[in-house]
Order: C-alpha cells, then structure tokens, then sequence
C-alpha cells in the first residue's frame, strides 16, 4: 500500500498566491521529508521534519507534521512561476529499513504568472 | 562537495536488447546508493539499494539487475529488456540511518521500442 499520498494530485495558482499541498501516511515514522522534482529532472531535498516537530520553516517554505493524524502539509508562501513542479513527500518507517524511503505520487502545482 | 552523475540521459532500445546505466557519486565515502524507477506522472518506485560494496537489496523481483562494483558506482543491468522497462530511472545516494535526506542524479530517460 502507498505510504506517503498527497493530495491535491494537481493544483494551479497564480503568481503571489500562496500553496498549500498535503501529504497523508498509514505508519509511524522516523521523519518525513519534502522533495521538489521539475520536469524531466532528478528530485531535490526540501526540508526534513521529525516525528518529535510539528512545524519547521524554511525561507518560504513552512512546513508541519500532525503524527496523531498521520498528515503534513507543506506551505509554499508568495509563490513564484519558477515555483512551478512536482512535490512529493518521503516517509520512512519507524521500524523498518534505516536505509529506504517511500514517496508518495505528488502534487503537480502550477504556478501562473 | 557531493556530486552525483547518472547517464546517458536518454536511451532508446530495442526489446530484448541489453542495458546497462551508470551511477556514480563524487565527494563522499561509503554512501547508501538507489534506484528508482518513475512511471509518466507517477511516484517513484524504489528498484534496488546498496549500503556497501557488493550488498545488493531487491525491492521488486523482475528482470533488472544492480550491481556496487565500486564504493561511488551503482550499476543498472538487464539481460533482455521488455516493453514495460519504459520509464524514467533515478539513482540516488545518502548517508548514514535513520531516514537520511536522499540526493539525487538528473535521470535516465528509457524507452523501449
């Protein structure tokens, strides 16, 4: 089963506008992870959060994690059009592999300019 | 600092003709190495991984094959390729446990005629 799902699997804004995608997982987990992937390139490393944070922030990015609800949420605040790509998040499992990460399908955000 | 190099870029083959797709990272030592295969628009689908020289793990059994012959170099082998190898592959390193951020190269394009 999918342990990382985001949803919306696609969202357009405009320009200025900020972005809010969310990404649900089935077990506990050590960390969760947001990467950043552009079209027809390899992922890139957003930003991390444990299991023992609820919010962490970075430049525009903001970040949290409700572990009771097994849900995060990655905000994308005054978006820009080179915003625009696929974000997906990454779990791993407590308990399970130290080595593997499952990424959810991401979201598609668009930003318009 | 680390740098990660993952080619060709694109490839075109014939069904069942070889493959072979090279991975190598720069700049660290004894890193965790993957492969992921990305269907159009889909999540990634973790291939293989490799926490040292030779120590292969198979995530999906199918008619691909890894091989770690060198501490940075990561090897993506098919003796026979089938139409659904399609899709775009993408190796990645990381170091230590614990759900460490993943680093990833800019990709294969596969397609299988």
């Amino acid at each position: 089963s999918q342990q990382g799902e985001e949803d919306p699997q696609a969202l357009s804004i405009q320009e200025g506008e900020n972005a809010t995608m969310n990404c649900s997982y089935k077990t506990s987990i050590n960390n969760l992870q947001w990467y950043r992937q552009n079209s027809g390139r390899g992922l890139v490393h957003l930003i991390l959060i444990r299991s023992n944070e609820r919010e962490k922030h970075s430049g525009r990015l903001r970040v949290t994690l409700d572990t009771s609800k097994k849900s995060s949420s990655l905000l994308i605040t005054a978006s820009r059009a080179a915003d625009t790509a696929s974000y997906f998040c990454a779990t791993d499992s407590l308990g399970g592999s130290n080595y593997k990460l499952t990424f959810g399908k991401g979201t598609l955000l668009t930003v318009n300019p | 600092s680390q740098t990660i190099h993952q080619w060709p870029a694109t490839l075109v083959q014939p069904v069942g003709s070889p493959l072979s797709l090279e991975c190598t990272v720069e700049g660290t030592s004894n890193p965790n190495l993957y492969w992921y295969r990305q269907a159009a628009g889909r999540g990634l689908q973790l291939l293989f991984y490799s926490v040292g020289i030779g120590q292969i793990s198979s995530e999906v059994p199918q008619n691909l094959s890894a091989s770690r012959p060198q501490d940075r170099q990561f090897i993506l082998s098919s003796k026979k390729l089938l139409l659904s190898d399609s899709g775009f592959y993408l190796c990645a390193w990381s170091r230590g446990t614990g759900g460490a951020s993943q680093h990833f190269g800019d990709g294969t394009r596969l397609s299988i005629l």
